[in-house]
């Protein structure tokens, strides 16, 4: 089975710019993650998606950050307008509804660096 | 805030020695804990999970919730098993949404 895709898998815009991640989870996973790698820091969570809606947003770091998940299929994460501290690496993870011991499927991730 | 302590950011070692990577957690209940490992160029994936009490590759990883630890142990370490391994911790009452460390990079060398 194709694993969960992320693009791009670098991208580097100037403060101030918009820039979207997109992720595309595995087929028939409901359940689709964003979290956020800072330079030294944790893996932070962002949010959670079931199918189409919000489950847990509670990890958004604040207004500039939107996710998406129209259809239940892929989700974008938009900033806008970026900052520097915005810069780290994003990763999408996906996994099967109602299986709590269901593992999570991580993409490559993306690679933001805002200048 | 629960909070997931790995304290080592780098651990070498030979190979054929045994390896423990740290791991200790901070919430008072019952915990959900997870390994997580990246070899280097791939993509970040589940090691093992304490509820299963498996072995993976090798590795063990025992709940002590005495000590609030979940250490990640090998007895015979591997060239191949050089990556970063991530603790992690399901948030409680919270989907599936999962809290890590910030990570040990593990290098076994010859």
């Amino acid at each position: 089975e194709a694993g969960v895709t992320q693009f791009p898998s670098h991208s580097v815009i100037e403060k101030g710019q918009t820039v979207t991640l997109r992720c595309d989870p595995i087929s028939g996973h409901d359940n689709l993650y964003w979290y956020r790698r800072v330079m030294g820091k944790e893996i932070k969570f962002l949010l959670h998606f079931v199918k189409e809606s919000k489950q847990d947003e509670s990890g958004m770091p604040n207004n500039r950050f939107l996710a998406e998940r129209t259809g239940g299929t892929y989700s974008t994460l938009k900033v806008q307008p970026a900052e520097l501290e915005d810069s780290g690496v994003y990763f999408c993870a996906s996994s099967q509804i109602g299986a709590g011991n269901s593992p999570l499927h991580f993409g490559n991730g993306t690679r933001l660096t805002v200048t | 805030a629960q909070r997931v302590t790995q304290p080592e950011k780098l651990l070498s070692v030979f190979k054929g020695a045994p390896v423990e990577l740290k791991c200790n957690y901070s919430y008072s209940g019952s915990p959900e804990l997870f390994w997580y490992v990246q070899y280097s160029r791939q993509r970040l994936q589940l090691l093992l999970r304490h509820i299963s009490r498996e072995s993976i590759k090798g590795f063990t990883a025992d709940l002590n919730k005495g000590e609030t630890s979940f250490h990640l142990k090998k007895p015979f370490a591997q060239e191949e098993d050089s990556a970063m391994y991530y603790c992690a911790q399901k948030y409680p009452n919270s989907g599936y949404a999962l809290n890590f460390g910030k990570g040990t990079s593990l290098l076994v060398t010859p």
